[in-house]
């Protein structure tokens, strides 16, 4: 299994631009998660899906950011128009859902290094 | 989510075993003990969990005490490639449970 695959593994913007970020969930795997990590706030969770169905989106910090996942094998997350503050590595996670499988936690993805400038 | 408290950071040498504190003194009944690490510029990583019994698995052991307000993650022959930091979490099992990230510790393996 390839794990979960991220791209792209860095993006540099300018400020004002639209950025979109990708997520191929493990194949199998029911929920996925988006998190962000600055140094100043750690790993954040921004929206999580169980069966492309978004459940908890408390964490997207504002409305420049939006979070699709139009099939089970897919998710984007985007932000526009990007700010600086914004510049952080995303990351992406799945996780089996149900039984057993689900006591295992999450598989994270490389993350994206997003720049804004 | 209950939370957890970890000392900031600690060291130990090479080949020694490293023991992680933890403490979860809210934890709930059904809550579980997760271990995950993240090593400098990963995702983060799962390595152990569980819920009042003593765990081990290839990477590391869990201890939890008998009223589960506390536990150890012990990595018995740390290496250098151990150095990352190392997030306890306390989390519900449940379709909608989330996994919360503190702070974590920050484990420094010397030659």
């Amino acid at each position: 299994d390839a794990g979960v695959i991220q791209s792209p593994r860095h993006e540099v913007t300018e400020m004002g631009q639209e950025v979109t970020l990708r997520c191929k969930p493990i194949s199998g795997h029911n929920s996925l998660f988006w998190y962000r990590q600055t140094m100043m706030r750690g790993l954040e969770l921004l929206i999580y899906f169980n069966n492309n169905v978004p459940i908890d989106d408390s964490g997207m910090p504002e409305d420049r950011f939006s979070a699709k996942m139009p099939n089970a094998s897919f998710s984007t997350l985007k932000i526009q128009p990007s700010e600086p503050r914004d510049s952080a590595v995303y990351f992406c996670a799945s996780s089996p859902r149900g039984g057993l499988g689900a006591l295992y936690g999450y598989t994270f993805g490389s993350g994206t290094r997003l720049t804004v400038v | 989510d209950a939370k957890t408290t970890q000392p900031t950071s600690m060291d130990c040498a090479e080949g020694r075993a490293a023991n992680l504190p933890c403490n979860h003194s809210t934890i709930s009944g059904n809550e579980y003990v997760y271990w995950y690490r993240q090593i400098h510029s990963q995702g983060p990583q799962y390595i152990i969990h569980g819920l009042k019994n003593n765990e081990t698995n290839e990477m590391a052991s869990l201890i939890i005490t008998e009223d589960r307000k506390s536990s150890t993650l012990i990595l018995p022959h740390a290496t250098l490639r151990d150095t990352a930091v190392y997030y306890c979490i306390v989390r519900a099992t449940g379709a909608n449970s989330k996994l919360t990230f503190g702070k974590g510790i920050t484990l420094s393996v010397r030659p």
